[in-house]
């Protein structure tokens, strides 16, 4: 089956790591997107990718960095410089650059312990 | 920058009932609009899209209006199930320049439905 799938689904860090999030899509989509969500709160986007070894800045990209070194994946690392990380992380991917219409992921929990 | 905002962050309702779940936007340039549910723990699913040259329309149980004029959309679940209970979340595009393909997502409303 298509889809998006995000590991792992809960993850902690200790203060002043790095984390991975993966996000790989079989769709075939071209551009994927990461959001933040935290509670009582829409979805902040982070990063997007319209085309593979390119990436765009969101609207609250500081302490966070991508790669888009293939179509299938777009991963997230959450650096020491993000001062509150904990938040659930949503992947999503669409179909062109029209953006019509995203598949989310299943998200990422993050806790700071 | 712009937003997407709702006017009612929670919604109860009865088992049955129609509900009615409703969005303000604020770009007139925005031209496609999505609704989204999110159950406790996972990714938003898609429900229904409108573009802006419509001013509505139904999918399954489910009905999209769109008001350009007001700048407002809602989303009518009819005969709300306890399976309807999430988080339904709108969203908007707005075409041109570097925002092109991006979806800005409004804060969310919280539907219960009791049985």
């Amino acid at each position: 089956d298509g889809g998006i799938t995000q590991s792992p689904k809960y993850l902690f860090r200790k203060e002043g790591q790095n984390v991975t999030l993966s996000c790989e899509q079989n769709l075939n989509h071209d551009a994927m997107y990461w959001y933040r969500q935290d509670p009582g709160q829409g979805l902040r986007l982070i990063y997007y990718s319209q085309i593979v070894n390119d990436f765009q800045k969101g609207d609250i990209a500081e302490g966070y960095s991508v790669s888009r070194e293939k179509k299938e994946s777009f991963p997230l690392t959450v650096t020491s410089a993000q001062k509150n990380p904990t938040a659930f992380y949503l992947c999503a991917s669409s179909m062109d650059r029209a953006n019509y219409g995203y598949t989310f992921g299943s998200g990422t929990r993050l806790t700071v312990v | 920058g712009e937003s997407v905002g709702l006017h009612l962050p929670t919604l109860s309702v009865q088992e049955g009932d129609n509900s009615i779940i409703n969005c303000a936007y604020s770009n007139s340039a925005s031209d496609y609009f999505i609704w989204y549910k999110q159950e406790s723990g996972k990714g938003p699913q898609f429900i229904i899209d409108i573009r802006s040259n419509m001013d509505k329309r139904q999918g399954q149980r489910v009905t999209v209006l769109l008001n350009k004029t007001v700048k407002h959309l809602s989303l009518q679940i009819a005969a709300t199930q306890p399976g309807d209970s999430a988080v339904y979340f709108c969203a908007e595009n707005y075409a041109g320049g570097t925002s092109y393909g991006k979806l800005t997502f409004g804060q969310g409303t919280i539907l219960t439905v009791h049985p």
